[in-house]
């Protein structure tokens, strides 16, 4: 089955940097990839996600690149503010169907922090 | 339109009970996904339903089991709980149907077993 490598497992920047955090899979099957942000005491939240026919999306600070030979996809935070401190998530998922269908396979998180 | 929403938010519950989770879905969504999160496993797929029927299930033992109603309503229960049960389970919907894969959570769960 799936299995998604999460790096840093924590990451600490000052307010205004770059965030950077990395995310590796193994099935080249897969072709969906969100990321998600978790505060405390809430769910996931869907913040961006890529699909296996793009190479990069940007929405405002927030962009995703995925490499699919490497079997890489990244998720990159700009003008970082502390309301960005939470953990991120990503996953990863085939097709709908079979024995994909409504399974995503997630990464182990990043906790994020950012310094004021 | 409403978000993905789970009832009870907090529950405790003894070794060797059962509970029940609830969760109902964003307006529309026909597939709910449920998922156990802990500190040492992280979040782990358990099953997903649509219409009513599980079109798929994680690796988790059979005293995990749900089911979805006509609404797409749908409840998870937990039999004979053990003390590595303890967790937040999240529920995520989705249209469920086509090529649309994104998935909504819910503000989970949150089990303990004493």
């Amino acid at each position: 089955g799936e299995n998604v490598e999460q790096h840093p497992s924590t990451l600490s920047v000052q307010e205004g940097d770059s965030a950077v955090i990395k995310c590796t899979y193994s099935d080249s099957a897969s072709n969906y990839f969100p990321w998600y942000k978790q505060e405390l005491g809430k769910g996931p939240q869907l913040i961006i996600d890529i699909r296996s026919n793009v190479g990069e999306k940007k929405d405002q600070r927030i962009a995703v690149t995925l490499n699919k030979t490497a079997k890489h996809f990244s998720l990159h935070i700009t003008e970082t503010q502390p309301e960005d401190s939470a953990v991120y998530f990503c996953a990863a998922s085939p097709s709908p169907g079979g024995t994909s269908y409504g399974k995503l396979t997630f990464g182990q998180g990043t906790i994020l922090t950012v310094h004021p | 339109k409403a978000g993905v929403t789970q009832t009870p938010r907090y529950l405790i519950k003894t070794r060797g009970q059962q509970v029940t989770l609830s969760c109902s879905p964003i307006s529309g969504h026909r597939s709910v996904s449920w998922y156990q999160q802990t500190p040492g496993q992280g979040l782990q797929f358990l099953f997903e339903y649509f219409s009513e029927t599980q079109r798929n299930k994680g690796n988790f033992p059979g005293r995990f089991s749900g089911r979805q109603f006509s609404n797409s309503r749908s409840e998870m229960n937990v039999s004979t709980l053990e003390l590595g049960d303890s967790a937040l389970y999240l529920c995520a919907s989705s249209v469920g149907t086509g090529q649309i894969y994104e998935q909504y959570f819910g503000p989970g769960t949150r089990l303990t077993v004493t």
